[in-house]
């Protein structure tokens, strides 16, 4: 079966902009989180939706955003980018949100 | 600040040997404990988890688990060339869902 598909791998901003990265979740997976991994921080959690609704949050700033859609595909957006949101950013999905989860490939965003 | 402590090597170890992994964490409410692995370039993949104190056996890897000493650990036996890579624990805080914290991993080489 298909794994955790994130796009696009790469992407390269310019300071001031916003983007948004898209996920989807391994089929019939409802729980989706969203992880930041920078060489200083390490894997950082941003946040987890499940059946449309945040259920957790993680400590970033309000610039950080995201949703999930019926089909429990779900997007994360980066707004007014600064050079420190350069990072690995992960998309991890699982059955109900309590057990293991699978992680995408990662879209590695570069802010210049 | 929930912390998840782990030593980050090089955790060098003989092929065929054992190699022992230690993570710590300080949220005492904790109730799931993960072990990822991380080889260089890709994202990371479940190796296993452990929600009860004592041991889990699968294959080559044992996840200890003591709640009381806030302790969690992984051991590979029979190392392999191909076990080198960064291991990293995972523990999750969330009262319902995804909340997880990772420490900062522990790169484990095993020489032929």
């Amino acid at each position: 079966k298909a794994g955790v598909t994130q796009t696009p791998r790469y992407l390269i901003k310019t300071r001031g902009q916003q983007v948004t990265l898209s996920c989807s979740p391994i089929s019939g997976h409802r729980s989706v989180s969203w992880y930041q991994q920078t060489p200083g921080q390490g894997l950082q959690f941003l946040f987890e939706y499940f059946s449309e609704t945040q259920r957790n949050k993680g400590n970033f700033p309000g610039r950080f955003s995201g949703r999930q859609f019926s089909n429990s595909r779900s997007e994360m957006n980066v707004s007014t980018l600064e050079l420190g949101d350069s990072a690995l950013y992960l998309c991890a999905s699982s059955l109900a949100g309590a057990g293991g989860y699978t992680f995408g490939s990662g879209t590695r965003l570069t802010v210049v | 600040q929930k912390e998840v402590e782990q030593n980050s090597g090089p955790l060098s170890v003989p092929e065929g040997a054992i190699a022992s992994l230690n993570c710590t964490y300080s949220d005492r409410g904790s109730q799931s404990f993960f072990w990822y692995r991380q080889y260089s370039g890709k994202s990371p993949e479940l190796i296993m988890f452990i929600y009860s104190n004592g041991d889990k056996e699968d294959g080559r890897f044992t996840a200890q688990l003591n709640k009381a000493s806030q302790y969690v650990s992984l051991l590979i036996r029979d190392s392999q060339p191909s076990d080198s890579a960064t291991y990293l624990c995972a523990v999750n805080h969330g009262a319902a869902g995804n909340k997880l914290t990772f420490g900062g991993g522990t790169r484990v080489l095993v020489k032929p």
